[in-house]
């Protein structure tokens, strides 16, 4: 079984700021873990994932994560927060179904 | 390369009625999921499709079903619509088994 936990469905931040969305998970296997970023009215883009090479992962967009297996921790981290990033970001993680289970999503707040 | 695409982007139907929604993977993709996405229940997987097979189901009624088609295009229905049935659904291509997956727009469906 699989899971992941989003902690806080609401973050804001000034433009700027340091950007931390929190994501936790549980796998009962090694787990391939993502971010996907939604827009308003929009599908789900890949942000990065990790799939248990370099525990840091870069994406795009100026995103990263760090895979942390003793915490069952992915955080994603952005050093500087831009208007544009304010969307709804969701961590998933795949077991040995290699289906994604979602997150509920963390909505990325940025204030001028 | 074009991405996923997904057709009707906008959907209106009254309960009782069936729907079909189209799926276009990326080319060369061979599998694809579709997902349901409420304010609710957040991203919950549908059913996952290779090489014209249904690989993988979630938990949801019979009254929703899919195929694949030779090309790899997909399409889901569902039949008897609920008022619950208003969602996102979104479709998601990938290579193959446990690879990344990439989605499109979705489908935005309202049942009245």
């Amino acid at each position: 079984a699989q899971s992941v936990t989003q902690l806080g469905s609401h973050v804001s931040v000034s433009e700027g700021a340091l950007v931390l969305l929190r994501c936790n998970y549980s796998s009962s296997v090694p787990p391939y873990l993502f971010w996907y970023v939604q827009y308003p009215n929009q599908g789900l883009q890949l942000l990065l994932k990790y799939t248990s090479a370099a525990t840091l992962v870069k994406g795009i967009n100026g995103f990263e994560a760090e895979f942390k297996k003793s915490e069952t921790s992915f955080h994603l981290t952005k050093p500087s927060a831009h208007m544009s990033d304010a969307a709804e970001y969701f961590c998933a993680v795949t077991g040995g179904s290699y289906i994604p289970t979602f997150g509920r999503g963390t909505s990325l707040i940025v204030h001028p | 390369k074009a991405g996923v695409t997904q057709t009707p982007r906008y959907l209106i139907k009254t309960r009782g009625q069936q729907v079909t929604l189209s799926c276009s993977p990326i080319s060369g993709h061979r599998s694809v999921s579709w997902y349901q996405q409420t304010p609710g229940q957040g991203l919950q997987f549908l059913f996952e499709y290779f090489s014209e097979t249904q690989r993988n189901k979630g938990n949801f009624p019979g009254r929703f079903s899919g195929r694949q088609f030779s090309n790899s295009r997909s399409e889901m229905n569902v039949s008897t619509l609920e008022l619950g049935d208003s969602a996102l659904y979104l479709c998601a291509s990938s290579k193959g088994f446990g690879e990344t997956q990439y989605f499109g727009p979705g489908t935005r469906l309202l049942v009245l």
